[in-house]
Formats: structure tokens, sequence, C-alpha cells
């Protein structure tokens, strides 16, 4: 599975934004980018995903390089709800395969009043 | 909807004791994960079951952990004898069919082992 680089952890101020991001230099070209988040003391939760076009939602943006290399999760305003440990995730979205997350450190994001 | 349950939230045991943690997925998902997650690291999966079948178990260390789904809804994951490597949260997560699907993961049991 490939492997994902993240910095360890980030600070933002509250309302400002955060640009979270995430190399992935073998990546193949099946292979999904996908965020999910752990806020303290709860289980994961999926923030974002896409493969080649950059992507939005109500949670974020995914701002994903030509050569997809490398990505970048975009947080427009960061609240004090958006303290925690984010996650940048490949995974081989094709068929038959499992499924199956494959989680690195992941990059603590602190959110400063 | 409601969400992936998980009890015990929290379980201290004595080294070489058993412990077992409950799941119930999220109503009609099909596939169920175990994750350990040990502090300051990422989750790791131990077990994902698709029905009441297992698809990987590659990383669950045998000797000592077993999980069962056995009608394909909730599950158990057991741990006999414990050990002090094992104190950590213990994370169930599920999906509607596992594959491409987002996983929902539940709010973990951390099991503490003196």
């Amino acid at each position: 599975d490939a492997k994902t680089t993240q910095p360890n952890s980030m600070e933002s101020n509250e309302e400002e934004p955060v640009h979270l991001p995430c190399n992935h230099s073998t990546i193949s070209g099946t292979d999904y980018i996908h965020w999910y988040r752990q806020l303290p003391s709860q289980g994961p939760e999926y923030v974002i995903h896409g493969l080649t076009s950059n992507v939005n939602n109500r949670m974020a943006s995914l701002a994903i390089a030509e050569d997809r290399k490398s990505s970048t999760l975009i947080l427009h305003r960061a609240t004090l709800r958006d303290a925690a440990v984010y996650y940048c995730i490949l995974r081989d979205d094709g068929s038959g395969n499992t499924g199956k997350l494959i989680f690195g450190q992941g990059t603590t994001l602190q959110v400063k009043p | 909807e409601a969400g992936v349950a998980q009890s015990p939230r929290y379980k201290i045991i004595e080294k070489r004791q058993s412990v077992a943690f409950w799941c119930n997925p999220i109503s009609g998902h099909a596939t169920l994960y175990w994750y350990q997650q040990i502090l300051g690291q990422g989750p790791k999966l131990l077990i994902q079951f698709q029905n009441n079948g297992v698809v990987d178990d590659s990383q669950l260390p045998k000797d000592r952990f077993s999980a069962e789904r056995l009608k394909g809804v909730d599950s158990t994951l057991k741990i006999q004898p414990a050990k002090l490597e094992d104190s950590a949260v213990y994370l169930c997560a599920s999906n509607l069919q596992g594959g491409t699907d987002t996983q929902y993961f539940g709010p973990g049991t951390r099991l503490t082992v003196l």
C-alpha cells in the first residue's frame, strides 16, 4: 500500500483558513486520496476524498496536484471544534479491493482562539 | 440514524485476564472492521468482516485475539490472555459494502492492562 507523509503538527488561529499538506509520491493510478479526522476521545470521521480533480463539500476542500504526488486539505475557516488529528490515506478503490484504511501518524491540528 | 455503538467505553484488567468488546454497526451495513489504536499512533486494522465472513484478519494476533460476527450484525472481539502491550483503544467501524464506501467509526473502547 502506498504511503503518505504529513507534518506531525500544525497550528492555526480561529476563523482563519488552514492548509494541511500531504505528500504521496508513490501514488498509483487507482489510489483515491481520503482524509479522515479524529477529534479527542472519538473515533475517526470521514472528511473528504478525491481522485484527480479538486473536491469540495460542506466540511472542507481537497486540492490535488496535477501529478497527484501531493494534496492539500483546506479548512476555509477553522473553529475550535476543528482541533483534531487529520489523516491523509491512500486507498485503492478499484473493484475487488477490500476498502481497508491504512492510517499513518496524521497531523495534529491546534486551533488557537 | 444511529451510529456505530460500542461497549464498554472503558475497561481495566490485570495481565493474563480475558476481556471482550462488543460492537453494533449501523443498520444495514454489511462490512464491519475492528481497529486497534495504540496511544500516539493511527488506528491499525485487526479484522474485517463482510456479513458473517472474514475478509481480512492478517493483522490479528490469533494466538490471543479472536472475533466473531455470527449473525452478520453485531460483533465481539476477545483477548485471552491479555498482555500489557494490548493497552489501546479498540475501534469498530462499518460501511455498506466495504470497497469504496465511507467507513463510520464508533467511539471506541479504551483498554488498560495492568
